[in-house]
């Protein structure tokens, strides 16, 4: 297993609500990518955040927007939900913007 | 950008034959192609890698080869085991940073 840790585990809420989900980075990374990943789909990039800067990023609407703090954990936060936006949201850490990227467990969300 | 397109969608061998999955993808530029086990409900977990100055790579039973030139990659599995059954995905990035995936093969091993 690798020590990138995801929380909440689960989450519903309903439409039009705000959501926060929370990311642990692995010991030593500095890097954290943000994924959406739609049931029976491969997991779509969000964005990349290093050393506390957002490094690209995916077709996602400002809704979807992130940050990293100075222990390179990070938040991803989406406003106004829509039932679309109910997936299992993957980060992922790499020892910096380049290396291979390891991911946590995921959240998963479901809007009403 | 980066487009993935990944087959089959299901593959079903026998335990102890051998598995393949393709996939191919459309930036030359892209240099980095990784592929991730997701076992149900579980997280996608990097069983192998390769950089674009390589052209195959094996670990134990897992061996990957990369034609540039014609834009693919595969992944081969040897003598399969039931734990070997989940869903395979390929993905491609210039320089490992947006990655972009296929959209999946699941595996089925039968005893």
């Amino acid at each position: 297993e690798t020590g990138v840790t995801q929380s909440p585990t689960h989450l519903i809420k309903t439409r039009g609500q705000q959501v926060t989900l929370r990311c642990s980075s692995q010991s030593g990374h500095n890097t954290v990518s943000w994924y959406q990943q739609a049931l029976g789909q491969g997991p779509q990039f969000i964005f990349q955040y290093y050393r506390e800067e957002e490094n690209g990023r995916g077709n996602f609407p400002p809704r979807f927007s992130g940050l990293q703090f100075p222990n390179y954990s990070s938040e991803l936060n989406v406003n106004a939900l829509e039932l679309d936006d109910s997936a299992l949201y993957l980060c992922a850490s790499s020892l910096n913007r380049e290396e291979t990227q390891y991911f946590g467990p995921g959240t998963r969300l479901l809007v009403l | 950008g980066e487009n993935v397109e990944q087959h089959p969608s299901t593959l079903s061998v026998q335990e102890g034959d051998s598995a393949v999955i393709k996939c191919t993808y459309s930036d030359s530029a892209s240099n980095y192609f990784p592929w991730y086990k997701q076992e149900l409900g579980k997280r996608p977990q990097l069983i192998i890698d390769i950089r674009s100055n390589v052209g195959e790579k094996k670990d134990q039973r897992i061996a990957v080869t990369l034609n540039k030139t014609a834009k693919h990659f595969s992944l081969h599995i040897t003598e399969t085991q039931p734990e070997d059954s989940a869903v395979y995905f390929c993905a491609a990035t210039p320089g490992a940073q947006k990655l972009v995936f296929g959209q999946g093969t699941r595996l089925t091993i039968n005893p």
